[in-house]
């Protein structure tokens, strides 16, 4: 079975650009959720999609927002971008929602770069 | 200014020796548990977990111990290989629909 893909591995954009992520989760895995992983911050949860939804957001401004496909699949859109949006973006699904008892997998990463 | 990074442990261990490492979790209604491995330039891969109804789980190599009094968890890697050397993470998540990772360790493995 097929892991989860982010696409692209990885971008280069300057500030005040906007950019879409994807992540392709596994088949049959309906929660997608997004993060940014820093080395000032570590991990930090962004938000979780299930079944096209947002169920749950974390502490980032409204620049960042994503969506979610009647396939499962999502996309990540940060806009107006600022030079501390430089990070390693991950996506994770898992069968079910967070709270579910259940692990997420997570892809390797979209490192995006801001000049 | 410039943010500083968070300062990672580091366990460093002689390969064959056994590696235990620690995760103090923040929230006593968190009732599942993840140990997560990330390899350089590599998204976390799942490792083991456990439900907050057991204090012990194995895997392949691989122990976690959970105890809740304390809120502690560890996992314990049995005859350390260099391909384990990695940053750990533990992660905790319950009802309340969110995971938290811990910062992380970084497990060095001398050959």
């Amino acid at each position: 079975k097929a892991g989860v893909t982010q696409t692209p591995r990885y971008l280069i954009k300057t500030r005040g650009q906007q950019v879409t992520l994807s992540c392709s989760p596994i088949s049959g895995h309906r929660s997608v959720s997004w993060y940014q992983q820093t080395p000032g911050q570590g991990l930090q949860f962004l938000f979780e999609y299930f079944s096209e939804t947002q169920r749950n957001k974390g502490n980032f401004p409204g620049r960042f927002s994503g969506r979610q496909f009647s396939n499962s699949r999502s996309e990540m859109n940060v806009s107006t971008l600022e030079l501390g949006d430089s990070a390693l973006y991950l996506c994770a699904s898992s069968l079910n929602v967070l709270g579910s008892n259940q692990p997420q997998h997570f892809g390797d990463g979209t490192r995006l770069s801001i000049l | 200014g410039e943010s500083v990074g968070l300062h990672l442990p580091t366990l460093s261990v002689q390969e064959g020796d056994n590696s235990i490492i620690n995760c103090a979790y923040s929230n006593s209604a968190s009732d599942y548990f993840i140990w997560y491995k990330q390899e350089s330039g590599k998204g976390p891969q799942f490792i083991i977990d456990i439900r907050s109804n057991m204090d012990k789980r194995q895997g392949q190599r691989v122990t976690v111990l959970l105890n809740k009094t304390v809120k502690h968890l560890s996992l314990q890697i049995a005859a350390t290989q260099p391909g384990d050397s990695a940053v750990y993470f533990c992660a905790e998540t319950g009802g309340y629909q969110k995971v938290t990772f811990g910062i992380g360790t970084k497990l060095q493995v001398i050959p």
